[in-house]
């Protein structure tokens, strides 16, 4: 059972570029969470999806980042116009559809962002 | 909103020797307390959690505690392995109205001396 999975693992944008992370969730898992860690701090909520639907985007710049999960595929984070301050590590986690949300979290590996 | 602090910020033990690391919440709303275990290049890894209504939880050589009315709780690893090298970090649940939103601490850096 592959755990969660991300790529890519690096990305490298000059600023003004987009950036698209992606993120495929634990099999059976339908809650996708994505977080942001920057050196030497702990991760930041950024966004909570399940398939089709943002539940809570509180934790995500309101300009620029926008965040899906569509009915087939992977999830993605997308950052238009990168600027230096986003690089960061961006990580995902899921999480099964029963139970109490947000708990059990399993992360994946992380895609670290490196805006030029 | 929920703040969590941890400490120490970096330790280092002898191997075979104990580590603790503390952490303190502020939302007493907060009922779920997971600690995660990251490795150089990789995603956190959930190693151990505790519900509060539960005061300590062991698995194997790792535990933990807490203290509902201090609002703390506390990661103890108990002999200790280079292996344990890693950066951990704590978690809480969020205010009741966002109990999906983890909250984590800054880190503290494990290095086991072997």
């Amino acid at each position: 059972n592959a755990g969660v999975m991300q790529n890519p693992r690096h990305l490298v944008r000059r600023r003004g570029q987009e950036a698209r992370l992606r993120c495929s969730p634990m099999k059976g898992h339908s809650h996708v969470y994505w977080y942001r860690q920057l050196p030497e701090e702990g991760l930041k909520f950024m966004v909570y999806l399940q398939k089709e639907n943002i539940i809570d985007e509180s934790g995500m710049p309101k300009e620029r980042f926008s965040a899906e999960f569509p009915k087939e595929g992977p999830s993605i984070l997308r950052i238009q116009q990168v600027v230096r301050g986003d690089s960061a590590a961006y990580f995902c986690a899921s999480s099964p559809p029963t139970g109490v949300a947000n708990e059990k979290l399993f992360f994946g590996s992380g895609t670290q962002l490196s805006v030029l | 909103g929920e703040n969590v602090e941890q400490h120490p910020s970096t330790l280092s033990v002898q191997e075979g020797d104990s580590a603790v690391i503390k952490c303190t919440y502020s939302d007493s709303a907060s009922n779920y307390f997971p600690w995660y275990k990251q490795e150089l290049g990789k995603g956190p890894q959930l190693i151990i959690d505790i519900r509060s209504n539960v005061g300590e939880k062991k698995d194997q050589r790792i535990a933990v505690t807490l203290n509902k009315t201090a609002k703390h709780f506390s990661l103890h690893i108990t002999e200790t392995q280079p292996e344990d090298s890693a950066v951990y970090f704590c978690a809480a649940v969020g205010a009741r109205d966002s109990s999906y939103k983890l909250i984590f601490g800054s880190g503290t850096r494990l290095l086991v001396r072997p």
